[in-house]
This record gives structure tokens, sequence and C-alpha cells, in this order.
């Protein structure tokens, strides 16, 4: 069965620091989305992609955090510099017609 | 903005006992998702409900979509060890893709 991949999936760094993950969804699926989920609670949305195009980055802290997806396959997503805050697990999804969201199995990422 | 809300935020349970959790969203809502998502992994869809007053079964579980789709419940028959782990409903709005997820139900199920 198709399975949305992340890598890592750890990452320890210290503030300050630049981190990137990578995400390849399911073969065929148009729309990506990034997540953010602290421990406890629910995703939050971070940045959502149809195809090569971002169509809703609104939680996004463009300040630190940027996300391509430039040939609308696979995605990075990027936190320069990372902050003490930013540890969380990061979750990456695919879906086909905007309604069942695959989940990836996420970088947990510890911020020291 | 919308918000998605869960009761309630962790329920214990004997094997055999039922169990429910309710969402509640501040806004009307396109459609509600739900997700389980088991210690240490990832959410895993379980179902969508789109119409009013909806009722959807699987097997123990049974999902509902409230008349004015504002919100919904997820009801578990007779629970198994298996059945541990937290439960997300998770809205869209109109004219969104964007779902928001809620603040989730963790069950733990004592054999």
């Amino acid at each position: 069965e198709a399975e949305v991949a992340q890598s890592p999936r750890y990452k320890i760094t210290e503030k300050s620091q630049a981190v990137a993950f990578w995400c390849d969804p399911i073969s065929g699926h148009a729309t990506l989305y990034w997540y953010r989920q602290i421990l406890g609670q629910g995703p939050e949305l971070l940045v959502q992609f149809q195809d090569e195009s971002v169509v809703d980055d609104s939680q996004l802290p463009k300040d630190r955090f940027s996300a391509e997806r430039l040939k609308g396959v696979d995605s990075t997503l990027k936190i320069q510099p990372a902050e003490l805050g930013d540890s969380a697990m990061y979750l990456c999804a695919s879906s086909l017609h905007h309604n069942e969201q695959f989940f990836g199995p996420g970088t947990r990422l510890t911020v020291l | 903005g919308q918000q998605v809300m869960q009761i309630p935020q962790y329920q214990h349970v004997q094997e055999g006992e039922d169990f429910t959790t309710y969402c509640n969203s501040s806004t009307t809502l396109s459609n509600i998702q739900w997700y389980k998502q088991r210690p240490g992994g990832h959410p895993v869809f379980l179902i969508q409900l789109v119409k009013s007053g909806e009722v959807k079964k699987q097997k123990r579980l049974t999902f509902q979509f409230g008349e004015a789709k504002k919100n919904s419940s997820l009801h578990i028959t007779a629970t198994q060890t298996t059945d541990v782990g937290t439960y997300f409903c998770a809205g869209q709005g109109f004219n969104t893709d964007k779902l928001i997820f809620g603040t989730g139900t963790r069950l733990q199920v004592f054999p």
C-alpha cells in the first residue's frame, strides 16, 4: 500500500541552527500539507500546497519557516533559525481530492 | 477563527465498556472527518461525514454528524485494548480545503 514518506524521523538540534524536513507524498496526490503537532494537541496546519503552488500558509511563521514543492511532487520544510518553542512533531500529509488525508510517520524535532 | 473542541480530554475505561467522544465546532462545517492516532504513531483517517444528521457505522464504531453541522460524536461499543489511542475530529469549512483538528480525546482501555 502506498505511503507518505518523511525524513528524518528524529532530529535534535541546537537553537539558532537550521533544520530541514523532507516529505514524499503518495504518487498522484496533488495536495500536500505540512502540520505541526505539539505533544497532547491536535495537528495544526502550517502550509498547504496544490501541485507546486501554496494555497494556505496563513499559520506559517514566515520569519523563520519556509516550504517549497518545486516540481509539485516532494516537499521540503525549513526552519532557520530554530527556537526552543519549535520542538514538536512535524507531520506531512497528502490527499487526492481534498478529502481523506494520508499522513506520514512524522519528524520529531527537539531543539536544545 | 474557527475552533474545534472535544470532550472529554481523557477517558479511561475497562475493556468491554462503551466510550463516546464529542466534538463541537464554533462554526458550521461543510464536513467532518475523524482520525485515530495510536501512541507514537501518526493520524489515520477513519471516516468522513457530510450530510446533516448523518450516521455511519464501522463495526463497533458509530459516527454521527449533528443536524446543525456544528457537532459530531464517535461512539465505540464494547471497547477492546486495540482501541487505545487519541481520537481527533477535524472540521472543514465551506470554500476551503483547510482542516481544523480538534483537541483530541485520549482513550485508555484496561484489560
